[in-house]
């Protein structure tokens, strides 16, 4: 099962903030949150992780909340192109290796 | 530097053929994982390689197998296919696995006649 819940879909206007909500209420101390989008028919593209810091990239901010048992992606000027399925995902150390658990995403459709 | 290459992009099979499946992981990356993704089970894990080594495995019938290389590319193999193997297959690659950035391939699909 899925360790992560998200919305399955939401809209954003353009050039708004899009804020993408993700619950992990059963994240463990060593696991990390991570987020991917994935455009029609493509693989999947890594944007941003965290472990309990905010973190902010020249894509998105992850904000995680002090308990850690949720996360927002933030995308500040969403554009057309930010049109995709986004993925929360738990993740664990190194002895977890790559083995993603991907649940169902939230479709993110930026409306012009 | 390249990313994560797939071949081949398309492919037709009908029931009860096999297919190799080939991902060239970036250069220096030594984790290669698979995963399959269908409308209806979105994407799931199938297994993961460690210089030449099985590290994981999801929970797929034995007709799935994978390998890889001492040069770190990886093949996975379906054999007797059926018709809900249709599917996009990614492969993905990182440095060691575990954290970091994981890249994703554009993907290989499969189509079962």
């Amino acid at each position: 099962d899925a360790k992560t819940t998200q919305p399955p879909s939401m809209d954003c206007a353009e050039g708004r903030a899009a804020n993408l909500p993700c619950n992990h209420s059963t994240i463990s101390g060593n696991e990390y949150v991570y987020w991917y989008r994935q455009i029609h028919s493509q693989g999947p593209q890594y944007i941003i992780h965290g472990l309990k810091n905010n973190e902010t990239n020249e894509m998105a901010s992850l904000i995680i909340t002090e308990d850690r048992k949720s996360s927002t992606l933030i995308l500040p000027h969403a554009t057309l192109r930010d049109t995709a399925v986004y993925y929360c995902i738990v993740r664990g150390g190194n002895n977890a290796g790559n083995m993603l658990t991907f649940g169902g995403g939230t479709r993110l459709m930026v409306k012009p | 530097k390249a990313g994560v290459t797939q071949t081949p992009r398309y492919l037709i099979k009908t029931r009860g053929q096999q297919v190799t499946l080939s991902c060239s992981p970036i250069s220096g990356h030594r984790s290669v994982s698979w995963y399959q993704q269908t409308p209806g089970q979105g994407l799931q894990f199938l297994f993961e390689y460690f210089s030449e080594t099985q590290r994981n495995k999801g929970n797929f019938p034995g007709r799935f197998s994978g390998r890889q290389f001492s040069n770190s590319r990886s093949e996975m193999n379906v054999s007797t296919l059926e018709l809900g193997d249709s599917a996009l297959y990614l492969c993905a690659s990182s440095l060691q696995g575990g954290t970091g950035e994981l890249f994703f391939g554009e993907g290989s699909r499969l189509t079962v006649l």
